[in-house]
């Protein structure tokens, strides 16, 4: 199974802060990356897919990058409706598998 | 707009069965994979399943495989997931899930399931 690190564990931001989270795979996924954000009581929300690519409707200050086994979610200017939980998810190959989460707070 | 409306969620005790079903509207509900993902309380996700557009494959985790059945009638635009031989660890919200290209971009709103004497 592709296995997922994702760092860090929780972070905590002042607004207008830009933050990363990384997410490392234990092999090459081909950008097969999507990026979630969930916050308590509700189901995830897709932010980011193919590594790079912003779904509709997301704002702008998300972006995604990353290659290979290495990728990264960037928030640009820290909004306190950001906060939550963030996960990444492979789906190179059967098991898809999750990372296991940043939770994002305001500072 | 997208729903996914799932239902079939309860109390069951370890050993028994539960279904669970996903209602799809908004989306032709037979050009899309599905898949149910699930998680522990206050744990992380967990993918569980996935079935293609039109049913003839599909795909689990191995610690559900041989207990857990995903299944889709397209006629009615749903999405269900036969649990048997449920364990403690199977305790989860379960969400069902449209599995395009761009991996899991709609959810439905979760199901608890409670498996426990």
């Amino acid at each position: 199974d592709i296995q997922m690190t994702q760092s860090p564990a929780s972070l905590s931001a002042s607004l207008g802060e830009t933050v990363s989270i990384e997410c490392l795979a234990s092999e090459d996924i081909y950008s097969y990356l999507a990026w979630y954000q969930q916050k308590p009581g509700k189901s995830p929300q897709l932010l980011i897919y193919a590594a790079n690519r912003l779904q509709d409707g997301v704002p702008s200050r998300f972006s995604g990058s990353g290659s290979g086994t290495q990728y990264s979610l960037k928030i640009s200017g820290m909004q306190p409706e950001d906060e939550g939980d963030y996960f990444c998810l492979q789906g190179s190959k059967f098991p898809l598998t999750f990372g296991s989460g940043t939770k994002l707070e305001i500072k | 707009e997208v729903q996914l409306v799932e239902s079939g969620g309860g109390l069951v005790q370890p050993g028994r069965s539960l279904k669970l079903s996903c209602a799809a509207s908004g989306f032709t509900f037979s050009d899309y994979n599905m898949a149910w993902v699930r998680q522990a309380p206050k744990k992380g996700l967990e993918w569980v399943a996935t079935i293609s557009y039109d049913g003839s494959s599909t795909y689990y985790r191995d610690s559900v495989k041989g207990r857990f059945t995903i299944s889709r009638d397209n006629a009615k635009s749903t999405l269900y997931l036969q649990m048997d031989s449920l364990r403690s660890e199977d305790t989860a919200t379960y969400y069902c899930a449209r599995h395009g290209a761009t991996l899991f971009d709609y959810w439905g709103q979760g199901v608890m399931v409670t498996v426990s004497s």
